[in-house]
């Protein structure tokens, strides 16, 4: 069974730090990775995706990921965060074999301070 | 296209009465999703279709939780009867093939008192 992992609940920054949340996988097959945003009160949007290809993808906002396949992590990287990334960030696995079941981590709370 | 729809946005209800969310896929996406958000447990998945049927409903809490999609543009989450437990904000997402992103709707917040 898949599984997402996302090491850090809450982070708590100054405005122009730069940002990395770890996110970990399980699942042996081939999957599709995503790093969604919910801003408060809102609904979760799509920040970036990795499908195949360059491991590297960037996303909206100035926001990356690197996929790395041999750590099973795809981790979310900005290199100077402002307040309005406030946010909860969630990382997804969606399995691209048989069901397309899509799971989500727990989350990890950014407050970035002005 | 006006994105995923969810009916109501807010809900509050009685503990023991019967409630039904909504969720209007966005047009020509095949699969639905029902994720149930809480402080506690994060972001879970509850059931997921696949052109109109359910492929995993394993997340489902409990009988007390059933789900449908007669058909493709349409789906409901019924709870009944509810408890204060069920307290939560309930998400609809939709998506083309299996291995595309979701697209979520605004989420219904459900208030059991």
């Amino acid at each position: 069974a898949q599984s997402v992992s996302q090491h850090n609940h809450h982070v708590i920054l100054s405005e122009a730090a730069s940002l990395e949340l770890g996110c970990n996988y399980s699942y042996g097959g081939t999957v599709n990775l995503f790093w969604y945003v919910q801003y408060p009160g809102q609904h979760l949007q799509l920040l970036l995706k990795y499908f195949s290809g360059d491991p590297l993808v960037k996303g909206i906002k100035g926001f990356e990921a690197e996929f790395i396949k041999s750590k099973f992590s795809f981790n979310l990287r900005k290199p100077s965060v402002q307040w309005s990334d406030t946010a909860e960030y969630f990382c997804a696995v969606r399995t691209s074999g048989n069901t397309g079941k899509l799971i989500f981590g727990q989350g990890t709370t950014l407050q970035v301070k002005p | 296209d006006a994105g995923v729809i969810q009916s109501p946005r807010h809900e509050v209800t009685e503990m023991g009465q019967e409630v039904t969310l909504r969720c209007k896929p966005i047009s020509g996406h095949d699969y639905l999703f029902w994720y149930r958000q809480t402080m506690m447990r994060g972001l879970e998945l509850l059931i997921y279709f696949n052109n109109n049927v359910p492929i995993d409903d394993s997340g489902m809490p409990e009988d007390r939780f059933s789900a449908k999609m007669p058909n493709a543009s349409f789906s409901t989450l019924k709870i009944q009867p509810s408890e204060p437990r069920d307290s939560a904000v309930y998400f609809c997402a939709s998506s083309l093939e299996r291995s595309t992103e979701a697209f979520f709707g605004q989420g219904t917040r459900l208030t059991v008192v």
